[in-house]
């Protein structure tokens, strides 16, 4: 059972444009979420986080929504830059239980088109 | 500030050989973890340490699988024996503590053949 979900595989944008990157969780204890980028040949790399309290986080480029009533996030890349292609994975974590033990989802792979 | 160090980058072996992972977390880092990462998916954690005691290993196949944590800095991820299902990427990440941001190394991929 995937607890983090992200339905979209890959998302090509043109360079300059806005990328949408979304992520769905099921378990109600998740209270702190984040996005993690990686480039091939690479570990991941922790880009933005946002915690239960907020719905709304944001650095530079890159804002993070939390609609936790639909148990859904999102990533916006504005402007994208042919350097965001990547992919992006969504993570979640319950550190209300003592741990920050994360749950990744799949990934979505992000092509930006110069 | 250097990263997490993992070696080697990349190996290849036959099922049921024996195979050893590497990790030097970065400095100062109590926590340290083991994903595994197969083709298509996100990183599945292994197993978490805080500095040299298990803290979680619910999802480490432990009839094949083992790790270890001396001292409290470098830990050492173990294979044996190796089947194919355990081709994939093998992550280290570390981070000052539970409940802070995780930082990855560059992973060991694993090809079973």
């Amino acid at each position: 059972d995937q607890q983090v979900k992200q339905n979209s595989p890959s998302l090509s944008v043109q360079e300059g444009r806005i990328s949408i990157l979304n992520c769905d969780y099921t378990n109600s204890m998740f209270d702190y979420f984040l996005w993690y980028k990686k480039y091939p040949a690479e570990g991941p790399t922790f880009l933005i986080s946002i915690s239960s309290i907020k719905d709304k986080n944001e650095d530079g480029r890159f804002t993070v929504f939390l609609n936790k009533s639909a148990k859904h996030l999102s990533l916006h890349i504005v402007p994208s830059q042919p350097g965001d292609s990547a992919v992006y994975f969504c993570a979640a974590s319950g550190s209300g239980a003592g741990s920050y033990q994360l749950t990744f989802g799949k990934g979505t792979k992000l092509s930006v088109i110069p | 500030e250097a990263g997490v160090a993992q070696s080697p980058r990349y190996k290849i072996i036959e099922k049921r050989q024996s195979v050893a992972f590497w990790c030097n977390p970065i400095s100062g880092h109590a926590t340290l973890y083991w994903y595994q990462q197969i083709l298509g998916q996100g990183p599945k954690l292994l197993i978490q340490f805080q500095n040299n005691g298990v803290v979680d290993d619910s999802q480490l196949p432990k009839d094949r699988f083992s790790a270890e944590r001396l001292k409290g800095v470098d830990s050492t991820l173990k294979i044996q024996p190796a089947k194919l299902e355990d081709s994939a990427v093998y992550l280290c990440a570390s981070s000052q503590g539970t409940l802070e941001t995780q930082y990855f190394g560059p992973g060991t991929r694993l090809l079973v053949l």
